[in-house]
């Protein structure tokens, strides 16, 4: 049983491009949610997501960020033209479908490098 | 936004003792806890849970209280070893979507 899938482990980027990280859930798991590490700091959460659906995008910046979760295939989390403050490591969680008490697995994580 | 804050940014202790590290999080109607273990250039793990109708729970070395009086929150971790070493988040979630609030960690460190 595979747990979180996050590719790519690292990606670097130069200012103004783009860059997509990507999350494929645990076997069984609808629910997506991915969070923002900066270094020596926690986890801030961005987006929620569901099948097709975005639950919550609270901690999405409003401009440049993007996240979906489509019927078929892996969570894309979407950043375009990127910045140097940008640069972070990006988790991707996912839990079963909404319960009480579940907990959420977290996959490797995403690190990205703006130059 | 995050409610969820921790004591002590940095832990050491020597090896065989025990280890607290300790939370406070802010909304009483947060009914799930979680404390994370993170070890470097990997994503966090999960410990122990405890639900907010009880005020302690034990795993393997492993003991999370909470008192929720004073909204606070303590992983206690028994005969601690070298690979204890990580960074460890408490995370509260408020409410049947799964949205945790993470806190900002605390770094232990085990000297041999």
């Amino acid at each position: 049983n595979a747990g979180v899938m996050q590719n790519p482990r690292h990606l670097v980027r130069r200012r103004g491009q783009e860059a997509r990280l990507r999350c494929s859930p645990m076997k069984g798991h609808s629910h997506v949610y991915w969070y923002r590490q900066l270094p020596e700091e926690g986890l801030k959460f961005m987006v929620y997501l569901q099948k097709e659906n975005i639950i919550d995008e609270s901690g999405m910046p409003k401009e440049r960020f993007s996240a979906e979760f489509p019927k078929e295939g892996p969570s894309i989390l979407r950043i375009q033209q990127v910045v140097r403050g940008d640069s972070a490591a990006y988790f991707c969680a996912s839990s079963p479908p909404s319960g009480w008490n579940t907990e959420a697995f977290f996959g490797q994580g995403t690190r990205l490098t703006v130059v | 936004g995050e409610s969820v804050g921790l004591h002590l940014p940095t832990l050491s202790v020597q090896e065989g003792d025990n280890s607290i590290i300790n939370c406070a999080y802010s909304n009483s109607a947060s009914d799930y806890f979680i404390w994370y273990k993170q070890e470097s250039g990997k994503g966090p793990q999960f410990i122990i849970d405890i639900r907010s109708n009880m005020d302690k729970r034990q795993g393997q070395r492993v003991t999370v209280l909470l008192n929720k009086t004073v909204k606070h929150l303590s992983l206690q971790i028994a005969a601690t070893q070298p690979g204890d070493s990580a960074v460890y988040f408490c995370a509260e979630k408020l409410d049947n979507f799964n949205k945790f609030y993470f806190g900002s960690g605390t770094k232990l460190n085990v000297k041999p």
